[in-house]
């Protein structure tokens, strides 16, 4: 079964500085990778994705990830984080058919003054 | 991308009681997936609703407790029947983007059950 770990349940950061969020999956064939962020009272927006090709994608709002097959990672990154960015970031799978997404538990964003 | 709304945003509930949340979709989709999230927690998809045929249920989800209407290719409704305090959540919709496994997700109702 497809399933996918956010080892990190909350992160703080200071306003400027980088961020990486982990996330590691367990698919049996080539997974289909997305972010999504929630930010307070807020449905899910989709910061990025990945499907095949180069394993660096580009998302919005500044965001990046790196899909690294023999790690079985897909994390997050960003290189300087602004207070707008607190936020919850689910990492997900897709699954069955790839039309189901499988979330994580989510890692929660501090950015601290 | 499409834009989501639900309806009602939030709630409270009695127990016993039922709550019936909307979803409405600005343009045509074909697949409708209805998620749970408890406090603190993650998403966990309840069904996939399809126009024109029943609902997809997963594991641990049953018709009886989450009825799901799908009349159109805009709409959508969810109920949670015979309420209780461990069915407080968020409920989300979403839709079915043109990417393979993307979604768009509308802005949740948040269920309390007393």
């Amino acid at each position: 079964a497809q399933s996918v770990t956010q080892p990190d349940i909350h992160i703080t950061v200071s306003e400027g500085a980088s961020l990486e969020l982990r996330c590691n999956y367990s698919y049996g064939a080539t997974p289909y990778l997305f972010w999504y962020v929630q930010s307070p009272g807020q449905g899910l927006q989709l910061l990025l994705k990945y499907f095949s090709g180069d394993t660096l994608v580009q998302g919005i709002k500044g965001f990046e990830a790196e899909f690294k097959r023999s790690q079985s990672s897909f994390n997050l990154r960003k290189p300087s984080v602004h207070w707008s960015d607190a936020a919850e970031y689910f990492c997900a799978v897709g699954a069955s058919g790839f039309q189901k997404l499988v979330f994580g538990t989510g890692t929660r964003l501090l950015v601290s003054p | 991308s499409a834009v989501i709304s639900q309806k009602p945003s939030r709630d409270i509930c009695q127990r016993g009681t039922s709550l019936t949340i909307q979803c409405q979709v600005d343009s045509q989709v074909t697949m409708m997936f209805w998620y749970r999230q408890q406090p603190g927690q993650s998403l966990t998809l309840i069904a996939t609703a399809n126009q024109g045929s029943e609902a997809t249920y997963e594991s641990g989800f049953v018709i009886d407790k989450f009825p799901i209407s799908r009349p159109n290719l805009t709409f959508s409704t969810l109920t949670v029947s015979n309420l209780s305090p461990e069915d407080s959540s968020i409920y989300l919709c979403s839709v079915g983007g043109i990417g393979v496994g993307e979604q768009f997700f509308g802005p949740g109702t948040r269920l309390t059950v007393l």
